[in-house]
């Protein structure tokens, strides 16, 4: 099975850069995905990473180290829309795209 | 493309009571999943589908039934309610061969067992 562990909150000022971590232990992991959910809303997919290294996507990058069990998501510029929470979520390599997702982290930006 | 639906938005149900929580997607997608989500934590795997006949357990399945007649459609049913599965319940859909393994996900329906 698969579990992914994350910090539970971060603060982070307007206009600065955060970076929210996720170690995972894991049989079979494929690859690691990312999602922000709002409160009250549902989580919507920012990126994936199936190979090592940086992929970026405007705003947001995500990093992926296999051989460290670890990975994590960039965010630059903030922006108060970005109060959310964040979640890591394992791909498992049974295929079908049987997902795990992490315990997720409370983003909060202030002015 | 109306995406990923879920109805009800809310429930409450006693004890003991059955429902089925409705999901549809239109987007054509293989693989559909059942999650729940509980206050401040992740999302737990119920039960998920690789494509119409085709159904597995997911982290969670206890206590929860589901079907797969359609492409399209993806019931979870509550068998026999308890207060522990009081949630928010989300369905999510998705290609089997999307190379990025994106998720799309419904509205939710958020439910109170009494």
């Amino acid at each position: 099975g698969q579990s992914l562990e994350q910090p539970s909150e971060v603060t982070a000022v307007e206009g600065a850069i955060v970076q929210i971590n996720c170690t995972y232990q894991t049989s079979g992991f494929y690859g690691l995905s990312w999602y922000q959910q709002h409160d009250g809303g549902a989580p919507t997919f920012l990126s994936y990473n199936a190979l090592d290294g940086l992929e970026e996507t405007g705003r947001f990058s995500s990093f992926l180290s296999r051989s460290d069990s670890y990975g994590y998501l960039l965010l630059q510029e903030l922006q108060m829309k970005d109060s959310a929470s964040y979640f890591c979520a394992g791909v498992n390599s049974g295929g079908y795209q049987k997902v795990t997702f992490g315990t997720g982290t409370k983003l909060q930006v202030i002015p | 493309n109306a995406g990923v639906t879920q109805t009800p938005k809310f429930q409450v149900l006693k004890t003991g009571q059955s429902m089925t929580l409705q999901c549809a997607q239109d987007m054509n997608h293989e693989y559909m999943s059942w999650y729940r989500q509980d206050p401040g934590m992740g999302l737990r795997l119920i039960h998920y589908s690789v494509g119409a006949g085709i159904t597995d357990q997911g982290e969670v399945p206890n206590g929860y039934n589901v079907s797969r007649s359609t492409t399209e459609d993806f019931p979870l049913r509550l068998l026999s309610a308890a207060p522990s599965q009081t949630s928010v319940y989300f369905c999510a859909s998705s290609h089997v061969r999307d190379s990025s393994y994106e998720q799309y996900f419904g509205p939710g329906t958020r439910l109170t067992v009494t």
